[in-house]
């Protein structure tokens, strides 16, 4: 199974300022037929359901913000907001689906500095 | 608009069963790969099963192998998830997810329910 780890468990940002999310990979969710990084990203905020935000590691959700990116391959993954607003407290997650389990990392909690 | 509303969580013994219901609308079911998520208090998102769109093909996480069942019936646009000697450990909000019509098993989730609570307790 494909263990998916975050770094950090929780940050905190002051709004306006840039918040960096890590994801790395027990192994590689590149393939290569397709050329594609089978990651994805999703935004929780408490007694709601995931929304998702990126997919292929890198293309936005529509309806997204452009403030959050997705990046890197392979095993290492990240995601950027680049401008933290109020409205993005909420706990992040990665998720793999290169392979069957499906796993999500443990989550990272943003908060305001 | 597409919808996936939740039902049957309820509270139940150790050593109890459950069945949850997800009631679809606003997309052709029977294409997509569903899956059931999770989250338990205090603890981050897990995947639990999914469900191929015929219903051919089933996979479960190893904590619930033999003893919880994923079935779909397309007709009445419905997934469902039977769970028999649930533990304390099983307490969670349970998600009914939609996966992707063409990606082998299911891709990414971009479509929630607002879930449904399961509470294993004496």
């Amino acid at each position: 199974d494909i263990v998916m780890t975050q770094s950090p468990d929780s940050l905190a940002v002051s709004l306006g300022e840039r918040a960096t999310i890590n994801c790395k990979s027990s192994q590689t969710v590149f393939y290569s037929p397709t050329n594609k990084n089978y990651l994805a990203w999703y935004q929780q905020k408490p007694g709601q359901p995931p929304k998702l935000l990126i997919y292929w590691a890198s293309t936005r959700e529509s309806g997204v913000p452009e403030r959050f990116s997705g990046s890197g391959s392979g095993t290492d993954f990240t995601l950027t907001i680049s401008s933290l607003q109020a409205d993005d407290v909420a706990v992040y997650y990665c998720q793999q689906y290169y392979g069957i389990p499906p796993a999500f990392g443990q989550g990272t909690k943003v908060e305001i500095k | 608009e597409v919808q996936l509303v939740e039902s049957g969580g309820n509270l139940v013994q150790p050593g109890g069963s459950l069945r949850l219901s997800c009631a679809v609308s606003g997309f052709t079911f029977s294409t997509y790969w569903m899956s059931w998520v999770r989250h338990a208090p205090g603890k981050g998102l897990e995947w639990v099963a999914n469900i191929k769109q015929d219903g051919s093909e089933k996979y479960y996480v190893d904590s619930v192998k033999g003893r919880f069942t994923i079935s779909r019936d397309n007709a009445k646009n419905s997934l469902y998830l039977e769970m028999n000697s649930l533990r304390v450990e099983d307490t969670a909000v349970y998600y009914c997810a939609r996966g992707r019509p063409d990606l082998r098993w299911g891709g990414w989730f971009a479509s929630w329910g607002q879930g449904t609570l399961v509470t294993v307790s004496s």
